[in-house]
């Protein structure tokens, strides 16, 4: 079955500690996302890459980085930088149909920084 | 004002109602998404569409590009639709502009 594997599910880090979320894809997809989902808001795109070796910042890239080495992966690091991790990450990839790019989303991980 | 905004935040509904979400976007776009979201948190993708309306088993999705307007309906709502339905715009990029989403709650 084809889809997006993100893992894990939940992760808890002690704050001033780097974590790398896992985004794996075997759809073939050029395009994958990382998007940030807190309480009350839509989600908010962090970054972006459309191709192998490119990858462009989102709306909140402060504090986060990305690699694109492989077209199957898309990890996200998330810095001791970033003010506020606690948030539900989803990895996303996407391909063109028409005029138009559908989306598929994975599972999801809930972090948690103390 | 968000780019999106979708009414209501929270819908509850007895089983068999039907039921109208709605999305309304200030943007010009290439293609709306609905999408779906259950409570372990994954989202499923349920429609794109850029114009005219699209059906899905139970579930009917319809645009107006001149209003810039969506409904997602559901007929025949049952308990394990509850989940969060959020409705998505697509520019002319490939990006996605998101609304908040809608809360739903259907009881039996």
């Amino acid at each position: 079955d084809g889809g997006i594997t993100q893992s894990p599910k939940y992760l808890f880090r002690k704050e001033g500690q780097n974590v790398t979320l896992s985004c794996e894809q075997n759809l073939n997809h050029d395009a994958m996302y990382w998007y940030r989902q807190d309480p009350g808001q839509g989600l908010r795109l962090i970054y972006y890459s459309q191709i192998v070796n490119d990858f462009q910042k989102g709306d909140i890239a402060e504090g986060y980085s990305v690699s694109r080495e492989k077209k199957e992966s898309f990890p996200l690091t998330v810095t001791s930088a970033q003010k506020n991790p606690t948030a539900f990450y989803l990895c996303a990839s996407s391909i063109a149909r028409g005029f138009a790019y559908e989306q598929y989303f994975g599972p999801g991980t809930r972090l948690t920084v103390t | 004002k968000n780019e999106v905004e979708q009414s209501p935040q929270n819908l509850t509904a007895q089983e068999g109602e039907f039921i109208t979400i709605n999305c309304s976007y200030s943007v010009g776009i290439s293609a709306l998404h609905w999408l779906q979201q259950h409570p372990g948190g994954g989202i499923v993708s349920l429609f794109m569409l850029s114009s005219g309306k699209k059906k899905h088993g139970r579930l009917i999705a319809t645009i107006n590009i001149q209003e810039k307007h969506s409904s997602l309906h559901i007929t025949a709502s049952h308990p394990r639709d509850s989940a969060v339905y959020i409705c998505a715009v697509e520019g002319n990029t490939d990006k996605l502009i998101f609304g908040t989403g809608t809360r739903l709650q259907v009881f039996p």
